[in-house]
């Protein structure tokens, strides 16, 4: 089945480590995000990527960095320069036609919790 | 600005009624609206889409979105609500110009006997 998978669901991290979300999709997506999702405030989007090599930052990119150097793949790394990166992770992918994207598929998310 | 506002972060039903989960949007260009929906430690789910054409969308679930430019709104309905349909929505915009969702910050839905 085609689907886009995030790892690991849960995720427990020390202040000052760096971590790494995994996102894949199988869905052949041109476009891909990260969103985080904190009680009360909706999405809020980190980063995204367009294509392969390329990748634009979100609203909140700070302390985050990411890559796409593949179609399938776009990792998100949480480092120790963010402050509060206890939170429920998404990440999502969408087709483009023409200049648009479509409707985004998300994965089932990860949640980071720092300890 | 590309903008989102759903009114009512909580709503509550019971089960048979109607549910009408709002949502009003900012755009300077014709938008592509969206309703998903997000159960408990899960990721959303596309309920509807509205992009061009008939304005009513049908979706999932039984839900249905009409939009209305004049009122610059894409409320979300369904006639007889179900325990089921107990969750969390969040409507969102994808304007042209811009190739990322804007969502607002969620309706949460329970559901009563």
């Amino acid at each position: 089945d085609g689907g886009i998978t995030q790892s690991p669901k849960y995720l427990f991290r020390k202040e000052g480590q760096n971590v790494t979300l995994s996102c894949e999709q199988n869905l052949n997506h041109d476009a891909m995000y990260w969103y985080r999702q904190d009680p009360g405030q909706g999405l809020r989007l980190i980063y995204y990527s367009q294509i392969v090599n390329d990748f634009q930052k979100g609203d909140i990119a700070e302390g985050y960095s990411v890559s796409r150097e593949k179609k399938e793949s776009f990792p998100l790394t949480v480092t120790s320069a963010q402050k509060n990166p206890t939170a429920f992770y998404l990440c999502a992918s969408s087709k483009l036609q023409g200049l648009m994207n479509t409707e985004a598929f998300f994965g089932q998310g990860t949640r980071l919790t720092v300890v | 600005a590309q903008s989102v506002t759903q009114l009512g972060s909580h709503v509550s039903v019971s089960e048979g009624a109607l549910v009408l989960l709002r949502c009003n949007y900012s755009s300077s260009v014709p938008p592509y609206l969206f309703w998903y929906v997000q159960y408990p430690n899960q990721g959303l789910q596309l309920l509807l889409k509205y992009t061009t054409g008939a304005t009513l969308v049908k979706g999932i679930n039984g839900f249905e979105a009409e939009f209305k430019k004049s009122e610059t709104s894409f409320h979300l309905t369904k006639p007889s609500a179900h325990m089921s349909d107990a969750a969390e929505y969040f409507c969102a915009l994808l304007s042209g110009g811009y190739n990322k969702l804007i969502f607002g910050a969620g309706t949460r839905l329970a559901v009563h006997p």
